[in-house]
């Protein structure tokens, strides 16, 4: 089994800094996704980002990047140019691939970002 | 497209009572999910289904009955609610040629009185 670890409850950081919250995993396989979801208080779940274990470069959507390190199993997510709508709970996630992913996701406990105007 | 709906988006129930989650699709996706969150917790699988006719348990089964007669619905069954169901319930679905990407319901946040 899988298991997801978010080590920071809640982060608080002022609008237009940079922030990174931490992901570590723990797995067996060696093909799988990761992923990087925000829920904001809408609790509607949003795909921020996400990464293919094979590949070795780090995947970037605008502001949101992430700093994958497979031997260290670590997931990492940085938001540059914090913005107030940035304010939400973030979760880390993680699919594997030997069941084509019908197996779902095994979501970490969620870090709560706060962006300070 | 309306993407994944899920009905009702509250409910409150008694100890004992019944009542079935809906959630439907019109993507055409062939894996579904249903995922509980507890607060301040993350989600956890409670079911899955491969396609119409087939479903699998997830993590956290105990409690819950689940069918997909239909590539579009998953319907999630709760029988003898009990406090430890109050939640809010996400479903989700995903094309397996897309695994990658799931799309989420609004949710149902279900509490046990």
């Amino acid at each position: 089994a899988q298991t997801v670890t978010q080590s920071q409850p809640e982060m608080s950081v002022q609008e237009a800094e940079t922030v990174t919250l931490s992901c570590t995993y723990d797995t067996s396989e060696s093909n799988y996704y990761l992923f990087w979801y925000k829920q904001p208080p809408s609790r509607q779940m949003i795909l921020v980002i996400r990464q293919e274990a094979y590949k070795q470069q780090n995947a970037t959507e605008n502001r949101f990047s992430v700093n994958f390190q497979k031997a260290a199993k670590s997931f990492s997510l940085k938001i540059s140019d914090s913005q107030l709508g940035d304010t939400a709970m973030y979760f880390c996630a993680f699919m594997k691939l030997s069941g084509g992913g019908a197996d779902g996701l095994t979501f970490g406990k969620g870090t709560h970002l706060i962006i300070q105007p | 497209n309306a993407g994944v709906t899920q009905t009702p988006k509250f409910r409150i129930l008694k100890i004992g009572q019944s009542m079935t989650l809906q959630c439907t699709q019109d993507m055409n996706h062939n894996y579904m999910y249903w995922y509980r969150q507890d607060p301040g917790m993350g989600l956890k699988l409670i079911y899955y289904s491969v396609g119409a006719g087939i479903t699998d348990k997830g993590e956290v089964p105990n409690g819950y009955n689940v069918s997909r007669s239909t590539t579009e619905d998953f319907p999630l069954r709760l029988e003898l609610a009990a406090p430890s169901q109050t939640s809010v319930y996400f479903c989700a679905s995903t094309l397996q040629s897309s695994y990658n990407e799931q799309f989420f319901g609004p949710g149902t946040r279900l509490t046990v009185l």
